[in-house]
């Protein structure tokens, strides 16, 4: 199976930082990667598939890159209403995996 | 609007079976696959079992590999999740969600619809 690994497990940042988070697949996945975002309580929101497409409505300040084996999700200039949990996700035909989520708190 | 609603948790203890449901509006069943996906208390994401179109092709995380029975009735927009021999590690919230339009056996875009989950606690 597929492991997806996501650093950092947390990350402090003020409003206006840029921030990455950086998702590791144990083995090459293609272009079938997805970033989620979840806030309590709420079910997760998608925000970008097949590595760097930005989800309809998503703000332009979040993206996505990578190949291979190593992905990441930027966000240019963080928002207060950025701050939440973030999972990869990757796809094969016979899966689907999520990283174990970075959470993105304030500083 | 696009909905999923699921529906079937509660406490049960283990060994036991429950069956999760998920009524689907708004949208046409039939030209999506679909996907069961947990998270434990405190916990991240952990996919459960997808469903293609038709429901002929089926996958299952090893967690829950001959446990769990993912089933739908597209005639009645809905969506299944038949769990048997319950342990207190699939305590969890449910979701049901919906691979994005176009999605199939070979292309992933994404799950772009969720529900709002039901609980599922296992525990004597």
């Amino acid at each position: 199976d597929i492991q997806m690994t996501q650093s950092p497990s947390t990350l402090s940042a003020s409003v206006g930082d840029r921030v990455t988070i950086t998702c590791r697949a144990s083995q090459s996945i293609g272009s079938w990667l997805a970033w989620y975002q979840q806030k309590p309580g709420k079910a997760p929101k998608l925000l970008i598939y097949m590595v760097s497409t930005l989800e309809g409505g998503v703000p332009s300040r979040f993206s996505g890159g990578g190949s291979g084996t190593e992905f990441t999700l930027t966000i240019s200039r963080l928002q207060p209403d950025d701050f939440a949990t973030y999972y990869c996700q990757q796809y094969n035909t016979y899966s689907l995996t999520f990283g174990g989520g970075t959470k993105v708190e304030i500083k | 609007q696009v909905q999923l609603v699921e529906s079937g948790g509660g406490l049960v203890k283990p060994g036991g079976s429950l069956r999760l449901s998920c009524a689907a509006s708004g949208f046409t069943l039939s030209d999506h696959y679909m996907s069961w996906i947990r998270q434990a208390p405190g916990k991240g994401l952990e996919w459960v079992s997808y469903s293609s179109r038709s429901g002929s092709t089926r996958y299952y995380a090893d967690s829950v590999k001959g446990r769990f029975t993912i089933s739908r009735d597209n005639d009645w927009s809905a969506l299944y999740l038949q769990m048997d021999s319950l342990r207190a590690e699939d305590t969890a919230v449910y979701y049901c969600a919906r691979h994005r339009s176009g999605s199939s056996l070979n292309y992933f875009y994404g799950v772009d619809v969720w529900g709002q989950g039901t609980t599922v606690t296992v525990s004597s």
